[in-house]
């Protein structure tokens, strides 16, 4: 089975700290998104990658970066936190493209920026 | 647009079907999945039915898909309480995943 692991369930963070999420991955998939989910509003996709070193901005990018110095992990950092980046925050990974590979998740990280 | 619809909302009794709807925008989408998020956690790969196929069927999982009206639904037979959570359905382009809005199912006692 796929495994996605998220490091943190939960964060706590104050308005202008800088915040790292972290995700790993153990089945060697190729490509690797961080969603993030509101009440109302479903799953946007902040930013995905689909190779070590590559990034692709999803549909809300704004106020978020991502790292992929190694194919099993992706991380989404926030430069400068704000009230606005409380969220549930998920990681996914797929083997290949999207219209023949499913998403495997992880268990989110519920972050709170106070 | 790229909207993913369902209804936000069902309740059935406990041992009754459970039929969620989903209307989905490409009808050049080559599979359609099915998620289950239980309260706190991430999302569950449920099932998932290519586009050539019109039903599929996985023990208590009963997926139907109407290419001509873009419309897939997922029915879980017997529904149990364990069932309650929120289902998402999915389709897929080459690199982006469109996901509805989740339908949040309340199984009664």
């Amino acid at each position: 089975d796929v495994k996605v692991t998220q490091s943190s369930r939960y964060l706590v963070k104050r308005t202008g700290e800088k915040v790292f999420l972290e995700c790993v991955q153990d089945m060697d998939h190729e490509n690797m998104f961080w969603y993030r989910q509101d009440p109302g509003l479903g799953l946007r996709l902040i930013y995905f990658s689909y190779d070590v070193k590559m990034k692709e901005k999803g549909d809300i990018p704004e106020g978020y970066s991502v790292s992929r110095e190694k194919k099993e992990r992706f991380s989404l950092i926030l430069e400068s936190a704000s009230t606005n980046q409380t969220s549930m925050y998920l990681c996914a990974s797929s083997l290949g493209a999207a219209n023949n590979s499913p998403l495997h998740f992880g268990n989110g990280t519920r972050l709170t920026v106070t | 647009g790229e909207d993913v619809e369902q209804s936000l909302f069902l309740s059935v009794r406990e041992g009754d079907s459970s039929v969620i709807n989903c209307t989905y925008t490409d009808s050049s989408s080559t599979y359609l999945y099915w998620y289950k998020q239980e309260p706190g956690a991430g999302l569950q790969l449920l099932t998932y039915i290519f586009s050539n196929m019109d039903m599929k069927q996985d023990q208590r999982l009963t997926v139907l898909l109407n290419k001509k009206d873009k419309h897939l639904s997922l029915r879980i037979a017997d529904t149990q309480t364990g069932d309650s959570a929120i289902y998402f359905c999915a389709e897929a382009g080459t690199y982006k995943y469109i996901f509805g809005t989740g339908t949040r199912l309340k199984v009664l006692a």
